[in-house]
């Protein structure tokens, strides 16, 4: 079956720019995570969204990153005024929800920011 | 806090020689335990899983990991390592109700 898909692959933006990244879970998936992957650095938590509860905010590093998430299914991470440091691969993942069970993570959108 | 050690940033190894990547986690009452490999330019896919009962976790690509509840470790194994095997391995804790903590991911690069 169609597993998470992400799009776009790789963005290339000028610093001041705002970006946004899509992420589209597996059907049937409640939950949907966003996080940043810099390099040589760990994932970093972004932020959560479990079916139609608030959303799990507490990982976003500033005010400049926003993410939404409609009708339960598809998310958009929205980057406002990109700096350097926002270059990263942000990975989206899903999971069926509450429980034990494991994500199941997208390729990922590299951003670049000039 | 930091929630997940992984204390090696890179371990190279010789193939058909064993490896074991190590992980430590802050205690907790009950946690769920995951190592995920992310092979290059790839996105994360899952390894193996510890919920509960059995210690010693399976799983795929002849990896397995054993949970030690009294030293918080997690620490993944096996017995020969092959080429393919290259890749980034990140152990990941699960609690918080439904939040990951990830490692900061250890490199394995399998020599010829």
């Amino acid at each position: 079956g169609a597993g998470v898909s992400q799009s776009p692959s790789n963005k290339v933006t000028e610093k001041g720019k705002d970006v946004e990244l899509r992420c589209d879970p597996i059907s049937g998936h409640t939950a949907l995570y966003w996080y940043r992957q810099s390099l040589g650095q760990g994932l970093e938590f972004l932020i959560y969204f479990q079916g139609n509860s608030a959303p799990d905010k507490s990982g976003l590093p500033s005010d400049r990153f926003s993410a939404e998430r409609t009708g339960g299914s598809v998310s958009t991470l929205t980057i406002q005024r990109t700096q350097q440091e926002d270059s990263a691969v942000y990975l989206c993942a899903s999971s069926l929800g509450t429980g034990v069970n494991e994500q199941y993570f997208g390729p990922g959108t590299r951003l670049t920011v000039t | 806090a930091q929630s997940v050690t992984q204390l090696d940033s890179q371990v190279p190894v010789f193939e058909e020689a064993p490896v074991e990547l190590r992980c430590n986690y802050s205690s907790s009452v009950s946690v769920y335990l995951f190592w995920y490999v992310q092979y290059p330019n790839q996105g994360l896919q899952l390894l193996l899983k510890y919920l509960s009962g059995s210690t010693l976790v399976k799983g795929i690509n002849g990896f397995e990991a054993e949970f030690n509840k009294s030293q918080t470790s997690f620490h993944l194994r096996k017995p020969s390592v092959h080429i393919s095997d290259t890749a980034e391995y990140f152990c990941a804790v699960k609690r918080d109700f439904n939040k990951f903590y990830f490692g900061s991911g250890t490199k394995l690069n399998v020599k010829p």
